[in-house]
């Protein structure tokens, strides 16, 4: 079975620029998470969808937005990137309260 | 505002050693206590405690919960290098997961 997948693996912007980020849930799963994570720290709560509804926004600013198609896949919208918006970029698919992650989104902005 | 706080953040320790490492929260609404391994990218899942007292087991890890005292511990015994990685605890409170920044651990052969 094929695990959560994440695309693209590595992504170098400048600042100003936008970026999507993509990831497609394990089969089944509905819920769908989003992290970033700057390198020494923990993951950090972006957003979560299920069912293709927002459920929960960590408080990140508006420039960041996300949204769950009907196959459960999902996007990640970042625009005018900043350079503190280098990190790595985490989805999780979910099932009865467990996370599962993918291998990320690794964003380098020059 | 919701908080999880782990120790140590760094740990190095020789193999064939047990060590203990240590999540307090502070979650809202809280549901669930996780554990996750992340060795390179991807944080594998390792634990989901939901109540007091009753410890999990997989192998050579365990994992209790305390939700009086907000508290949870994650064993490793008789440790081998493959165990070096970081280790994050998250509280889950349904609309959202928060994680602690984890603890370091390096296993010295």
């Amino acid at each position: 079975d094929a695990g959560v997948t994440q695309s693209p693996t590595h992504l170098i912007k400048t600042r100003g620029q936008q970026v999507t980020l993509r990831c497609s849930p394990i089969s089944g799963h509905k819920s769908v998470s989003w992290y970033q994570q700057v390198l020494g720290q923990g993951p950090q709560f972006i957003f979560q969808y299920y069912e293709k509804e927002e459920r929960g926004r960590g408080n990140f600013p508006d420039r960041f937005s996300a949204r769950q198609f009907p196959n459960y896949s999902s996007e990640l919208n970042v625009n005018a990137l900043l350079l503190g918006d280098s990190a790595l970029y985490l989805c999780a698919s979910s099932f009865a309260g467990k996370l599962f992650f993918g291998s990320g989104t690794q964003l380098s902005v020059l | 505002e919701d908080k999880v706080v782990q120790s140590p953040l760094s740990l190095v320790v020789h193999e064939g050693d047990t060590v203990t490492l240590n999540c307090s929260y502070e979650v809202t609404n809280f549901r669930s206590l996780l554990w996750y391994k992340q060795e390179k990218k991807a944080p594998t899942f390792l634990f989901m405690l939901t109540s007091s007292g009753i410890e999990k087991k997989s192998g050579r890890l365990s994992s209790i919960l305390d939700k009086k005292e907000l508290f949870s511990i994650l064993n490793i015994t008789a440790t081998q290098t493959g165990d070096s990685a970081v280790y994050l605890c998250a509280g889950n409170r349904d609309d959202k997961i928060i994680f602690g920044k984890g603890t370091r651990l390096h296993i010295l052969p």
